[in-house]
């Protein structure tokens, strides 16, 4: 079947501008997650929706950072005002949850944001 | 801030040779995950091992876990040229458990010699 799918692939912004970046996660899943990855940093946690439960938004860097999740499927990720710093690959993943036992995700390609 | 921290951080091995990577991780766990990396297919799970399990295997993969140590080991056998990739270990963001994130180390990049 169709794994998770991100749009668009790459996106390049001028620092200051908003940008939008989209999830579509595997059908079935309810828990998503977005998570960013660069030189600096490694892998970092940034959100995570499970349902209709209010997300989990512990991981995101600043206000400037949000993320909102459509009918429990298709998220989007906006930053607002960009910064050089948040220049990085966006990685979305989603998992159907199976309590405390362990889950594994599964992610999808990526939107790698360049800020100018 | 990362949780597990994989040692060594770059692996350069022949092929058909065996891989052995390692992690460390700070805080009580339920369970632990490895993922795998390349350009071609991004971030892949490989395998999970909960907290009262000490060793599963996956084809060509083995995992070890050593709560007492808060260690875990990943070793790949016969290795392949498309074994050639970045791996994780990855755990849950919290020690209760449950689909909320998880923390990653910074990897073990595995470069596999013709």
């Amino acid at each position: 079947g169709a794994g998770v799918s991100q749009s668009p692939s790459n996106k390049v912004t001028e620092k200051g501008k908003d940008v939008e970046l989209r999830c579509d996660p595997i059908s079935g899943h309810t828990a998503l997650y977005w998570y960013r990855q660069s030189l600096g940093q490694g892998l970092e946690f940034l959100i995570y929706f499970q349902g209709n439960s209010a997300p989990d938004k512990s991981g995101l860097p600043s206000d400037r950072f949000s993320a909102e999740r459509t009918g429990g499927s298709v998220s989007t990720l906006t930053i607002q005002r960009t910064q050089q710093e948040d220049s990085a690959v966006y990685l979305c993943a989603s998992s159907t949850r199976v309590g405390q036992g362990g889950y594994e995700q599964y992610f999808g390609p990526g939107t790698r944001l360049t800020v100018t | 801030s990362q949780q597990g921290e994989e040692d060594p951080q770059a692996l350069s091995i022949q092929e058909g040779e065996n891989a052995t990577m390692n992690c460390s991780y700070k805080t009580s766990i339920n369970n632990l995950q490895w993922y795998r990396q390349n350009s071609g297919r991004g971030l892949v799970h490989l395998i999970l091992i909960r907290s009262n399990e000490r060793e599963k295997h996956s084809g060509r993969l083995r995992v070890t876990l050593d709560t007492s140590k808060k260690s875990s080991s990943l070793l790949i056998t016969a290795s392949r040229a498309a074994d050639t990739a970045s791996y994780f270990c990855a755990t849950d963001r919290y020690s209760g458990g449950g689909a909320d994130g998880l923390t990653f180390g910074k990897g073990t990049h595995l470069i596999i010699q013709p």
